[in-house]
């Protein structure tokens, strides 16, 4: 069945420190959306990747798509305590998004 | 824009008892809508997508007759955990997506717990 696995599965990193997470998915994806959930919250969405090789940025966040469309990668420059939060990868598969396992990422002040 | 409005946002209740959850779309209309469930530092599993007028799509594995989708409007979609059991205790969130370009909103999800 489909599968979209991310690692790490946690991440504690000290403020100022970068951060990055993959997502990798066992079929081709249609397109990807990442969202960062926050503890005891929702998740909220933060971008969609269509494009094979996709390049996008949020500030200090840049998201990448792979060139085979199964990948995809987040990566946070200079992290600061308000990144804190699970990030999640959600594939496109025929009608169907699947979301990937969560990275938790902890900042230490 | 794009709110989804889920109710309530805890709940306890008893073992045996039914639970209705709702989510409402409150500025776009939502023609199908999706339930998760999510247990603690784990991911979203899909549950069931929500169609409007018509039967629900369950996934692999879960139960229709326990967890009772309706969508009765093109707003609002009810998740009804009939005969709860402590095991079914999980946080509970629905989505729904305002267009085809945009990410889905999700509910600010439901936390079950059954004594």
């Amino acid at each position: 069945g489909q599968q979209v696995m991310q690692i790490p599965q946690y991440q504690h990193v000290q403020e100022g420190e970068d951060f990055t997470t993959y997502c990798n998915s066992s079929t081709t994806l249609s397109n990807i959306q990442w969202y960062k959930q926050r503890p005891g919250g929702h998740p909220v969405f933060l971008i969609q990747l269509v494009k094979s090789g996709e390049v996008k940025k949020q500030k200090r966040l840049t998201f990448q798509f792979g060139e085979a469309k199964k990948n995809s990668s987040l990566h946070i420059t200079a992290t600061q305590t308000t990144d804190v939060g699970t990030y999640f990868c959600a594939g496109l598969t025929g009608n169907q998004f699947y979301f990937g396992t969560g990275t938790s990422l902890t900042v230490i002040p | 824009g794009a709110v989804v409005s889920q109710h309530p946002s805890r709940v306890i209740c008893k073992s045996g008892t039914s639970v209705k959850i709702e989510c409402r779309s409150l500025d776009f209309q939502a023609t199908t809508m999706f339930w998760y469930r999510q247990f603690p530092k784990q991911s979203l599993m899909l549950m069931a997508t929500s169609n409007e007028g018509s039967k629900a799509t369950y996934e692999q594995g879960v139960e229709k007759d326990k967890f009772l989708i309706n969508h009765a409007s093109l707003t609002l979609s009810t998740l009804t955990v009939t005969s709860a059991h402590p095991e079914d205790s999980s946080f509970y969130i629905c989505s729904a997506r305002a267009g085809t370009l945009r990410g889905y909103t999700f509910g600010s999800g439901t936390r079950l717990t059954v004594v």
